[in-house]
């Protein structure tokens, strides 16, 4: 079956504009979780999506949003880019919300904010 | 609060060699630990977890609560081992629902 797919991969917008990142979970999989990864923080969790529903937030800003849809499909929104926001976004999706050990990750967007 | 810490973030060893990546935590409640493996230019995949106590890849790791530790193990590295691996943590039951990740660490085992 399908993998998780995200787009766009890549992306470079400059400081101050905002961006929308776009994430299909595995056919069947509800439960979706965004993570930032850059070099020297590593992979940081974002949020977590279940039934259109945001259950879970990392420690970011309140620039760092998002949503699902009734199909699964998840976006995630930042606005008023800043230079530190550049990194791979990377989304998960599982069947449900304690399925962690059956988490399966896309191939990320990377995002450069010039 | 949750933490990971993988004290290399860097290790190199020749093939055949054995292997160590180190991972430490701090979780005051019940925790699930994993392995998950990044090779070059693929995406993020699970390489085992604790409570399923199996071998992939040759790869083992322990789960030792007295010294809050899950380090990985490989008795001899082959080359196709060269990746950049990552500890991460959940809370048992997953009712925390997130990961929480350690920094990394890339292993590149020379020929």
């Amino acid at each position: 079956k399908a993998g998780v797919t995200q787009t766009p991969r890549y992306l470079i917008k400059t400081r101050g504009q905002q961006v929308t990142l776009s994430c299909s979970p595995i056919s069947g999989h509800r439960s979706v979780s965004w993570y930032q990864q850059t070099p020297g923080q590593g992979l940081q969790f974002l949020f977590e999506y279940f039934s259109e529903t945001q259950r879970n937030k990392g420690n970011f800003p309140g620039r760092f949003s998002g949503r699902q849809f009734s199909n699964s499909r998840s976006e995630m929104n930042v606005s008023t880019l800043e230079l530190g926001d550049s990194a791979l976004y990377l989304c998960a999706s599982s069947r449900s919300r304690a399925q962690l050990n059956e988490q399966f990750f896309g191939p990320g967007t990377r995002l450069t904010v010039l | 609060a949750q933490r990971v810490t993988q004290p290399e973030k860097l290790l190199s060893v020749f093939k055949g060699a054995p292997v160590e990546l180190k991972c430490n935590y701090s979780y005051s409640g019940s925790p699930e630990l994993f392995w998950y493996v990044q090779y070059s230019r693929q995406r993020l995949q699970l390489l085992l977890r604790h409570i399923s106590r199996e071998s992939i890849k040759g790869f083992t790791a322990d789960l030792n609560k007295g010294e809050t530790s899950f380090h990985l193990k490989k008795p001899f590295a082959q080359e196709e081992d060269s990746a950049m691996y990552y500890c991460a943590l959940t809370n048992s039951g997953g009712s925390n629902y997130k990961l929480t990740f350690g920094k990394g660490t890339l292993l590149t085992v020379n020929p």
